[in-house]
C-alpha cells in the first residue's frame, strides 16, 4: 500500500526564517510525487512535480528535491502569504495503489508570522 | 490560468437523500478525478474517468456512488443515499494526461444531516 508521511504537521516561523518540510514516501514504482499549496476552504494549489531522485525544482521562494524515499519543500526567507498548508502525494506505477489516482499525506500547516 | 468549476460551493442534505455535485473540468484536459477532504485528514482519491468510462475507482468508491460526463463540457458525480459519513470537502480535478499536473477545483462541502 502507497503510503505518504509528512513532517511536521505544523511549523511556525517568523518571516525570514528559512526551513524544509520533509514527505517520506513508500510507493512501488513512482511515477511521480507532487507538491501542492492549500489555503482554507479552497482546493489544492498544483506548485511542482518531480519524477526521479536527484531532480530539484524552484518556484520564487519554494525549492523542492527528491531522492527515492523522500521529498523536502525547503522555503527560503518566507513571507506571511506563504502561510498554507503544504501537501505531498505520489503517484504510483501499478494498479493497486491507484496509476491515475495520487496518494496524499496529511500535509504541513505552515504559519509565518510578520 | 484556465480553472476547473466546481458547482455548489455548499450542499446540505438528509441523510438518505440524492445528491449531484457538478465540476467543469478545464475545456482541454481528457482525464476527470474526484477526490474528497473529510475536515482534517488527507485528501482522498475517488474515482478517474478517461474517454467515458471509469478508469480507477478507490473503496471508497461503492455502488452507492456514479459518474457521468452527460456533455462535452459538465463531469458529475451522484451520491445515491447519502450518509452521515459522506460528509466532505469534495473536489473535482482535471489534466491533460496521467503525467501531468491535476488541476484542483475550489470544492464542495456537502454537509450530510
Amino acid at each position: 500500500e502507497d503510503q505518504v508521511t509528512q513532517s511536521p504537521e505544523a511549523l511556525r516561523l517568523q518571516e525570514g526564517e528559512s526551513s524544509s518540510l520533509n514527505c517520506s514516501y513508500t510507493v512501488s514504482g513512482l511515477r511521480g510525487l507532487f507538491w501542492y499549496r492549500q489555503d482554507p476552504g479552497k482546493g489544492p494549489e498544483f506548485l511542482f512535480t518531480l519524477y526521479s531522485a536527484g531532480e530539484e525544482k524552484e518556484k520564487e521562494r519554494l525549492k523542492a528535491t527528491l531522492t527515492k524515499k523522500e521529498s523536502f519543500l525547503h522555503i527560503t526567507a518566507p513571507k506571511p502569504e506563504d502561510s498554507a498548508t503544504y501537501l505531498c502525494a505520489v503517484q504510483a506505477g501499478y494498479s493497486g495503489g491507484g496509476a491515475d489516482g495520487l496518494t496524499f499525506g496529511k500535509g504541513t500547516h505552515l504559519i509565518i508570522q510578520p | 490560468e484556465p480553472e476547473v468549476t466546481q458547482t455548489p460551493s455548499h450542499q446540505v442534505t438528509q441523510m438518505g437523500q440524492e445528491v449531484i455535485l457538478r465540476c467543469v473540468p478545464i475545456s482541454n484536459h481528457l482525464y476527470f478525478y474526484w477526490y474528497r477532504q473529510i475536515l482534517g485528514q488527507k485528501v482522498e482519491f475517488l474515482v478517474s474517468f478517461y474517454n467515458n468510462e471509469i478508469s480507477e475507482k478507490s473503496e471508497i468508491f461503492d455502488d452507492q456512488f456514479s459518474v457521468e460526463r452527460p456533455d462535452g463540457s459538465n463531469f458529475t458525480l451522484k451520491i445515491r443515499s447519502t450518509k452521515l459519513e459522506d460528509s466532505a470537502m469534495y473536489f473535482c480535478a482535471s489534466r491533460t494526461s496521467t503525467n501531468e499536473k491535476l488541476f484542483f477545483g475550489s470544492g464542495t462541502q456537502l454537509s450530510v444531516l
